[in-house]
C-alpha cells in the first residue's frame, strides 16, 4: 500500500533533542522529504535525502535513513519551543508524487 | 516570487452551494497538486496537473468535486454541490521536478454549514 507511518505525539523539553520517526513502502522513491506546518500555515519543506545517502545534516537537523528497514528518521537538535509544530513525512511515489505521513505533532515544554 | 497563492483564505458556504478555490503556482513550476487536509485523514491527494494536463484524478472523492488548469498560472478546484463532509482545508502545491520538493501555499479553509 501506499502507507507512510508516523507516531502521531511527540513531547520533549527545550533544549533536548527531538527525534521523529517514519516508516515508508516504496524502495524505489529517489527522495525522502521533512516538512513542517506551523498552525494555520502550508507545509514547508524542511529536509530532504537522497535515496542513495544514509545520513545528511543540515544545522540543527540531522535525517538517518536505513533504506533495508525503510526508516527515516529526523533529529532536532537543542530543540526550541519555536520547533512546536507538526512534521511530515513524505515519499515519492511514481512521477514527480508525494505520498505524506499523518504528522507528528512535537510540543516543546519548558 | 510570491509563492503558491490560495484564495480565499476561508470560505463558508451552506450545503448544496457551489464553491471555486483558486491557486496561481510559482511561476516556472510545471507541476500543480491539490491536497486536502483534515483531522480524520491527514493530507490527501486529490489531483495533479503536469504541463497543465491532470494526471492522476485517483484522489478526487466523487463526481462532485472537478479541477482544471486552463494555463500554466491558474488552477482550480470546484465543489458542486458542496456537503458539511467536505470541510476541510484545501491545499495547492506546485513543483518544477521531483528534486526540490512541492511549495505549499497557505491553504484555503472550507467549511459548509
Amino acid at each position: 500500500g501506499e502507507d507512510v507511518e508516523q507516531s502521531l505525539f511527540l513531547s520533549v523539553r527545550e533544549g533536548d533533542s527531538s527525534v521523529i520517526n517514519c516508516t515508508y513502502t516504496d524502495s524505489s522513491s529517489t527522495y525522502l522529504y521533512w516538512y513542517k506546518q506551523e498552525p494555520g500555515a502550508g507545509l514547508q519543506l524542511l529536509t530532504y535525502i537522497f535515496s542513495n545517502m544514509d545520513m545528511k545534516q543540515d544545522q540543527r537537523l540531522t535525517v538517518l535513513l536505513n533504506k533495508k528497514d525503510k526508516h527515516l528518521s529526523l533529529r532536532i537538535a537543542d530543540t526550541q519551543t519555536g520547533d512546536s509544530a507538526i512534521y511530515f513525512c513524505a515519499e515519492t511515489l511514481g512521477y514527480n508524487k508525494l505520498i505524506f505521513g499523518a504528522g507528528t505533532r512535537l510540543a516543546v515544554h519548558p | 516570487d510570491a509563492g503558491v497563492i490560495q484564495s480565499p483564505r476561508h470560505e463558508v458556504t451552506e450545503m448544496g452551494q457551489e464553491v471555486t478555490l483558486r491557486c496561481k503556482p510559482i511561476s516556472g513550476h510545471n507541476s500543480l497538486f491539490w491536497y486536502r487536509q483534515t483531522m480524520m485523514r491527514g493530507l490527501e491527494l486529490l489531483i495533479y496537473f503536469n504541463n497543465n494536463v491532470p494526471i492522476d484524478d485517483s484522489g478526487m472523492p466523487e463526481d462532485r468535486f472537478s479541477a482544471k488548469m486552463p494555463n500554466a498560472s491558474f488552477s482550480t478546484l470546484k465543489i458542486q454541490p458542496s456537503e458539511p463532509r467536505d470541510s476541510a482545508v484545501y491545499f495547492c502545491a506546485s513543483s518544477e521536478a521531483d528534486l526540490y520538493g512541492y511549495t505549499f501555499g497557505s491553504g484555503t479553509r472550507l467549511t459548509v454549514v
